[in-house]
């Protein structure tokens, strides 16, 4: 069964750092892409950042790109975000997600399963 | 804003149809990127519905099934039960933002 389970989630001051991370099993974790989704209090899911199987590609959402770093660790079964420059705006519930779709492009990408999720609230 | 158009709301009585609208553009949906739907019951993780246009993975119902044309997609859930009650989003890959997009969601109430 696959599991996937986020943590790192907190209370952040404006301007501040925070590493969230997610901890695979079930699967081979190093034959998917992984993601990240969030979803604003009273907003809709937003796709955050995508990183391929091997970890030589990256992808961001326009919004978080140059602050957020996504990286996996497949001898740990691990993924990463680190957060950095965190404003009120990226407060959020961040899932981690198995990514389906196999194509050459990324482009066919889905999000097959989803962690439960942590919450980070950026205030002062 | 997003780029994909669902309507905030819908409702529906026990048993009946119901169809949920994503309107996109020539950047995501209409230059035949795969569309995909989700459900999500607040406090809980979203869960794949259809991928690909659609393909229902295993486990859900054949009640939902979904359908493109053009830039717009369109998800539809006969037989409405109680369980359904939830949000719909659907997803795409957009060319012009270079990543993964959801429309806005749609909330249904089963009355």
């Amino acid at each position: 069964e696959v599991q996937l389970l986020e943590s790192g989630g907190g209370l952040i001051q404006p301007g501040g750092s925070l590493r969230l991370s997610c901890a695979a099993s079930g699967f081979a974790f190093n034959d998917y892409a992984m993601s990240w989704v969030r979803q604003a209090p009273g907003k809709g899911l937003q796709w955050v950042s995508t990183i391929i199987g091997s970890g030589y590609n990256t992808f961001y959402a326009g919004s978080v790109k140059g602050r957020f770093t996504v990286s996996r660790d497949n001898s740990r079964n691990t993924l990463s975000l680190q957060m950095n420059s965190l404003t009120v705006e990226d407060s959020a519930v961040y899932y981690c997600a198995k990514n389906g779709g196999f194509c050459t492009s990324a482009t066919c990408y889905y999000f097959y399963q989803w962690g439960q999720g942590t919450p980070v609230t950026v205030s002062s | 804003q997003s780029l994909l158009t669902q309507p905030p709301s819908l409702s529906g009585a026990p048993g009946r149809r119901v169809t949920i609208s994503c309107t996109g553009s020539s950047s995501n949906i209409g230059a035949n990127y795969d569309v995909h739907w989700y459900q999500h019951v607040p406090g809980t993780a979203p869960k794949i519905l259809i991928y690909a246009h659609t393909n229902r993975p295993s486990g859900v119902p054949d009640r939902f099934s979904a359908s493109t044309s053009g830039s717009s997609a369109s998800l539809a859930i006969t037989g409405l039960q109680a369980e359904d009650e939830a949000d719909y989003y659907c997803q795409s890959y957009d060319s012009s933002l270079g990543g993964w997009v959801f429309g806005g969601g749609t909330k249904l109430t089963v009355l």
